[in-house]
């Protein structure tokens, strides 16, 4: 059974860089069929799509956030990680690790981990 | 972006009576290509991640009751909750995976009267 678990800092202060990592098990991140990535969501507000990865090559971002995000894989490790520079208090939310299907089976989030708290405060 | 938005915002039902939510698209989800809408419904509960109940509008996830149902084409859509079962007090959202940014409704509470 897929499993994502995210892990990183609780509490990060104004203008550091946030760095998350997701361990995936029961499933592998090198495969082509599916895209790996992280959702954010601010407390009660919607969830807000960061973006994503697939091992064929195509890294989309949310535009809104594409010049601060990074998001990196390690196949070795089955673990991928986001980087979020230059935060503020409107970044603190909870962060969730994701799988999504490529385009055509379906590009929805269908796995996702608990979500890791990270609030921005000096 | 594709605007997501839902109605209403808060929902109060008896159980095992019916709840409906609404939600709109500010552009159609419906591909020509494929003939399928490209929107998905998800059920959150309270410290929990939201988990994936609907996908392609109106197909339901594994291990959901088919007391959840939902509809719509283009740029509306609904999900109806037949007879409201005390477990399924939950934050509903839809959400578009038609374009890049995905996007999320602002969710719909559902709440036991």
């Amino acid at each position: 059974q897929l499993q994502l678990q995210e892990s990183g800092p609780g509490l990060v202060k104004p203008s550091e860089t946030l760095s998350l990592t997701c361990t995936v098990s029961g499933g592998s991140i090198s495969s082509t069929d599916y895209y790996w990535g992280w959702i954010r969501q601010s407390p009660g507000k919607g969830p807000e799509w960061i973006g994503s990865f697939s091992y064929s090559g195509n890294t989309p971002y949310n535009p809104s956030l594409k010049s601060r995000v990074t998001i990196s894989v390690d196949t070795s490790k089955n673990q991928f990680s986001l980087t979020l520079s230059s935060m503020t208090a409107a970044d603190t939310a909870v962060y969730y690790c994701v799988r999504q299907g490529d385009f055509w089976s379906g590009n929805y989030p269908d796995s996702w981990g608990q979500g890791s708290l990270v609030t921005v405060s000096s | 972006d594709i605007v997501m938005t839902q109605s209403p915002d808060s929902l109060t039902v008896s159980l095992g009576e019916r709840a409906t939510i609404n939600c709109k698209s500010s552009q159609s989800v419906l591909h020509s290509s494929d003939n399928k809408n490209y929107l998905a419904w998800y059920q959150q509960k309270p410290g929990q991640p939201p988990k994936l109940l609907i996908y392609w509008a109106s197909t339901r996830q594994s291990g959901f009751p088919d007391r959840f149902r939902a509809s719509g084409s283009g740029t509306d859509f609904t999900l109806t909750i037949t007879s409201l079962q005390a477990e399924d007090v939950a934050v509903y959202y839809c959400q578009q995976y038609f374009s890049s940014p995905l996007t999320f409704g602002g969710g719909t509470r559902v709440e036991i009267k």
